[in-house]
């Protein structure tokens, strides 16, 4: 099984440009979330989704963006990145918000 | 908004101490989540609570979920180096769909 899988892994951009992370799960779990993890700051929601069609804002959604045209993805874009952007980045689904979360990787994500 | 603060931040322990995080939330939670975090991994689900005053126990880990609902700990009876990690809650509120991570317990064992 492959669970939930981020590409890339590893990314270094420029400030300004903008780039999409993405976002898969095979698990057919409706709910899927974007946090990012700073040290000391432990995991903060960025934006969610509770099905196909439907996104909602966490905690810190500035300078993002998602879309959920399917059940199986759930890709987030940085429109115009930020050394303050730089973080690791999670993708986590589950079959509703207060089930367990499956994590991917991450995406670790410079910005220079 | 709800937040869930999570203390101490850092503990080093020597192998075979025992060793407790504790996890708040500013507003009564429905359930709440622990994971653990290997060192260049991911979160992995741990457990969940959902009763007041509930008590679960995973070998050497026990969990507890405070009466009122708005606070839990973790405790590991004699840490192992396996142990070393950093430990999440995470509280999912009466309404809503969002779920509040604390900023985590890092735990480093000395052998």
């Amino acid at each position: 099984n492959a669970g939930v899988t981020q590409t890339p892994k590893f990314q270094v951009l420029k400030t300004g440009q903008s780039m999409t992370l993405q976002c898969a799960q095979d698990m057919n779990h409706e709910y899927m979330s974007w946090y990012r993890q700073d040290p000391g700051m432990g995991l903060r929601l960025i934006h969610y989704s509770v099905g196909a069609g439907i996104t909602d804002q966490g905690e810190v959604p500035n300078g993002y963006n998602v879309s959920r045209s399917t059940t199986e993805d759930f890709p987030l874009r940085l429109l115009s990145a930020a050394p303050s952007q730089t973080s690791v980045y999670f993708c986590a689904s589950s079959y509703s918000s207060n089930q367990p979360q499956h994590f991917g990787d991450g995406t670790r994500l410079s910005i220079l | 908004g709800q937040q869930v603060m999570q203390i101490p931040q850092y503990q080093h322990v020597q192998e075979g101490e025992d060793f407790t995080t504790y996890c708040n939330s500013s507003t009564t939670l429905s359930n709440i989540q622990w994971y653990k975090q290997r060192p260049g991994g991911h979160p992995v689900f741990l457990i969940q609570l959902v009763k007041s005053g509930e008590v679960k126990k995973q070998k050497r880990l026990t969990f507890q979920f405070g009466e009122a609902k708005k606070n839990s700990s973790l405790h590991i009876t004699a840490t192992q180096t396996t142990d070393v990690g950093t430990y999440f809650c995470a509280g999912h509120g009466n309404a809503g769909n969002m779920l509040t991570f604390g900023g985590g317990t890092r735990l480093m064992v000395k052998p």
